[in-house]
């Protein structure tokens, strides 16, 4: 399967904890998109980077939230001291080049704060 | 900030039966995409609309981008039960983020 791949699938932590997800993109795709979803939302964005390079963040990313992508493949998401409005579908997609980058979205992360 | 309106937002058809959803910007819209959820999963791309007045279909499903390119449309003929699920749209902003509609739920009966 060559499609984004997302790991964990599902994590639940208790408040104040930290939690990491994984995103490996399409491996031709230089752009990464992070988003969030809660139910009975569409997606809201969170950041996104070209290659290694992260170039636009959301006012949704708080400081608790840092994202990575050291060698411009695959990517991290790291919420630090999670609360329970953190609990929410976490989801990935990639995109090659300019002009009509489709978005392709990986299978999710679903994080429960409890 | 743009913001996009789905209608309806939810919606119970008969197999077999036809049915249209509608996605209406504050904005003019430079590049409308419709994806498909199915609960609990990631989104699943369907087709992506660019000019006013464009169309395309893909087996059962065309969409279509109005003229003045602020609503699209995406109709499904002859509905099935594989066809259930969230279907979403989502408009470009500034860069290349998508925001996205809150989208319409989709059932079909037997």
């Amino acid at each position: 399967d060559t499609g984004v791949s997302q790991d964990p699938r599902h994590k639940i932590t208790k408040r104040g904890q930290n939690v990491t997800f994984r995103c490996d993109p399409i491996s031709e795709h230089n752009r990464l998109y992070w988003y969030r979803q809660t139910l009975g939302q569409g997606p809201e964005f969170l950041t996104y980077f070209q290659n290694e390079a992260q170039l636009e963040k959301s006012r949704l990313l708080s400081d608790r939230f840092s994202a990575e992508r050291p060698k411009g493949s695959f990517s991290t998401l790291e919420i630090q001291r999670t609360e329970q409005g953190d609990s929410a579908m976490y989801l990935c997609a990639s995109s090659a080049t300019q002009g009509t980058d489709t978005q392709y979205f990986g299978p999710g992360t679903r994080l429960t704060v409890l | 900030s743009q913001e996009l309106e789905q209608s309806p937002q939810s919606l119970i058809v008969q197999e077999g039966k036809n049915l249209t959803i509608n996605c209406t910007s504050s904005k003019t819209l430079y590049g409308l995409y419709w994806y498909k959820q199915k609960y609990g999963e990631g989104l699943i791309f369907l087709m992506m609309l660019q000019k006013g007045g464009e169309e395309k279909s893909h087996e059962k499903i065309t969409a279509k981008l109005d003229e003045k390119k602020q609503q699209s449309s995406l109709h499904i003929t002859a509905s099935q039960p594989s066809h259930a699920g969230i279907y979403l749209c989502g408009a470009e902003l500034s860069g290349y983020a998508l925001n996205f509609g809150k989208g319409t739920s989709l059932l079909v009966t037997p």
